[in-house]
């Protein structure tokens, strides 16, 4: 069965460092999302692309985070500087499209702790 | 934001029994979604109920939308211990194509 990939599964960073994330979606899949999820909580949307577009990036902190999806496939998820609120599980997620009666399917998401 | 709340926040039932989370939500909604997660893992779909929609089953699970009272359930029937996980609603909204997820229920068996 098709999966969601995520590199790296753990990342440890000391905070002002840069950190990277990887997604690779399930092929075919033209929605791609990033989440935050923070210890106790639900997942909060980042950023959604369509094929190579952001369709929303309202909650992404765009100070010190970008994303891109050059292709229209992967993805990249990047922090800089990292700060120590950052700490938490980072998801992607893919669907088939955007409309409101498609699942969506999560990679195992990357740890991130900052110190 | 959270758009749904799930109750109660955690749960804990011998093997066997029946499980019943709720979750309320604050808009109207095109559909609601429950989702599973196991410790430090990413989520999976359990099942999609529509807005037109009351209940709907899906194996050991029954899910109820009451969009008059803006809530939902999802009843896991005969649990085992590989139901424990966490559970959480997602609210897809109209005017928009994104999810919201609650806060999740947490959810334990009991051998």
């Amino acid at each position: 069965e098709a999966e969601v990939a995520q590199s790296p599964r753990y990342k440890i960073t000391e905070k002002s460092q840069a950190v990277a994330f990887w997604c690779d979606p399930i092929s075919g899949h033209a929605t791609l999302y990033w989440y935050r999820q923070i210890l106790g909580q639900g997942p909060e949307l980042l950023v959604q692309f369509q094929d190579e577009s952001v369709v929303d990036d309202s909650q992404l902190p765009k100070d010190r985070f970008s994303a891109e999806r050059l292709k229209g496939v992967d993805s990249t998820l990047k922090i800089q500087p990292a700060e120590l609120g950052d700490s938490a599980m980072y998801l992607c997620a893919s669907s088939w499209a955007m409309a409101s009666g498609y699942e969506q399917y999560f990679g195992p998401g990357t740890r991130l702790t900052v110190t | 934001s959270q758009q749904g709340e799930e109750d109660p926040q955690a749960l804990s039932i011998q093997e066997g029994e029946n499980a019943t989370m709720n979750c309320s939500y604050k808009t109207s909604i095109n559909n609601l979604q429950w989702y599973r997660q196991n410790s430090g893992r990413g989520l999976v779909h359990l099942i999609l109920i529509r807005s037109n929609e009351r209940e709907k089953h899906s194996g050991r699970l029954r899910v109820t939308l009451d969009t008059s009272k803006k809530s939902s359930s999802l009843l896991i029937t005969a649990s085992r211990a590989a139901d424990t996980a966490s559970y959480f609603c997602a609210t897809h909204n109209f005017g928009n194509e994104k999810l919201t997820f609650g806060t999740g229920t947490r959810l334990t068996i009991i051998p």
